[in-house]
């Protein structure tokens, strides 16, 4: 089953506006990591949060944990049409392995 | 999806036919995993691999089989392929429980 959920499943947004996804999962954790995918290719890795951090940054991405709630949550600031794709995000509750959740797709519209 | 490829990119099958997905990596990580995307399911875990010769079940590895005789190489065969393994096949590859790479994935189609 899967560990984390991401809400919501969709977002359309313009282009310019801020885009923020939320990720719950069910189990106690080490990390959270957040995926883009772009239409037809594989995921890439945006950004790790450890389960001891409250906040991380990395350019336009702010990404928050709180884990007395098992949720977080990924802001895309200022968005661009080149962040058109969908979200997500993965724990490692298991060992070696990650969970991903079903995904947040973004849309920046022009 | 540098330093890892997979192969074939598309593939249609019939049912009841055996497939092999093979990925191949460049980046001498010790950890190969093989993923399934399916609409509304995100990815899930079928196999994985922490060294030569040593794998593991995921969470839907019923009707798939893995071998890895080589760092570099992570092969997922359908030993006879059903209508329900249609899907995308992501291979990733890792160093631990940290960060994982994926290839470009591979579009299963058994009709």
């Amino acid at each position: 089953s899967q560990q984390g959920e991401e809400d919501p499943q969709a977002l359309s947004i313009q282009e310019g506006e801020n885009a923020t996804m939320n990720c719950s999962y069910k189990t106690s954790i080490n990390n959270l990591q957040w995926y883009r995918q772009n239409s037809g290719r594989g995921l890439v890795h945006l950004i790790l949060i450890r389960s001891n951090e409250r906040e991380k940054h990395s350019g336009r991405l702010r990404v928050t944990l709180d884990t007395s709630k098992k949720s977080s949550s990924l802001l895309i600031t200022a968005s661009r049409a080149a962040d058109t794709a969908s979200y997500f995000c993965a724990t490692d509750a298991l060992r070696y392995k990650l969970s991903f959740g079903a995904g947040t797709t973004v849309t920046v519209r022009a | 999806d540098a330093g890892i490829t997979q192969s074939p990119r598309h593939k249609v099958t019939e049912t009841g036919t055996p497939v092999t997905l093979r990925c191949h990596q460049t980046e001498n990580h010790r950890y190969m995993y093989w993923y399934r995307q399916d609409p509304g399911h995100g990815l899930r875990l079928i196999h994985y691999s922490y060294g030569v010769k040593d794998t593991d079940k995921g969470e839907v590895s019923d009707g798939y089989s893995v071998s890895r005789s080589k760092t570099e190489d992570f092969l997922l065969t359908l030993e006879s392929a059903t209508s329900s393994q249609t899907s995308v096949y992501f291979c990733a590859t890792g160093t631990g429980a940290y960060e994982q790479y994926f290839g470009p994935g591979t579009r299963l189609t058994v009709t």
